[in-house]
């Protein structure tokens, strides 16, 4: 659904640099949820935000990746000193109720990242 | 652990052909069903759920899909493909009770030949 907005569409960034991924989640909406796609790969859960808030960061890996879900703004996936492992799609979606409510998330376009 | 299992990574077909995409899913308890496509550049669209009721459920653009519970399958159809179907089909699960994310198959990728 068009409603969820991620922006860059596409990011180079080289080893050793900083990703940051932003979502914009549909009007009304408070629950975020960033997946990546690696190649070959179905989606994997990362995390589970609400506003100001993380709910589930059970797919996260430990080191270098961070989210965050402000009171005003989109939501911020950032990854530290990236490596070529990185290099995924990350999508984020969006929905209105949370959780084992979730009844529908609407996902974005999705951001390719490239690390070379 | 959950887990989806998409039996076919890829499918060709030609238009007109019937299309039958399998997917199982491993988990005891109960689940809502999803299956989504992403359209090559395009973000994954819902194309049908199935949260409880009668087992045949009918989505978007001809598609439908049939849970089995005792199989713990889900498998989407469509009698007839058209080459504007050519897209990644995903099989998603999310139980309804202690989970708060969904869980993706690998994903299917149906190329139609006009």
């Amino acid at each position: 659904n068009a409603g969820v907005m991620q922006n860059p569409r596409h990011l180079v960034r080289r080893r050793g640099q900083e990703a940051r991924l932003r979502c914009s989640p549909m009007k009304g909406h408070s629950h975020v949820y960033w997946y990546r796609q690696l190649p070959e790969e179905g989606l994997k859960f990362m995390v589970y935000l609400q506003k100001e808030n993380i709910i589930d960061e059970s797919g996260m890996p430990k080191e270098r990746f961070s989210a965050e879900f402000p009171k005003e703004g989109p939501s911020i996936l950032r990854i530290q000193q990236v490596v070529r492992g990185d290099s995924a799609a990350y999508f984020c979606a969006s929905s209105r109720m949370g959780g084992t409510m979730n009844t529908e998330a609407f996902f974005g376009q999705g951001t390719r990242l490239t690390v070379v | 652990a959950q887990s989806v299992s998409q039996h076919n990574h890829h499918v060709i077909l030609s238009e007109a052909a019937s299309l039958e995409l399998g997917c199982n899913y491993s988990y005891g308890g109960t689940v809502n069903l999803f299956w989504y496509v992403q359209y090559p550049g395009q973000h994954l669209q819902l194309l049908l759920k199935y949260f409880s009721g009668d087992p045949l459920v009918k989505g978007i653009k001809g598609f439908e899909a049939e849970f089995i519970k005792s199989k713990f399958s889900f498998n989407l159809r469509k009698p007839s493909v058209q080459w504007s179907d050519t897209a990644e089909y995903f099989c998603a699960v999310i139980p309804i009770t202690g989970a708060n994310n969904l869980f993706f198959g690998t994903g299917t990728r149906l190329t139609v030949i006009p």
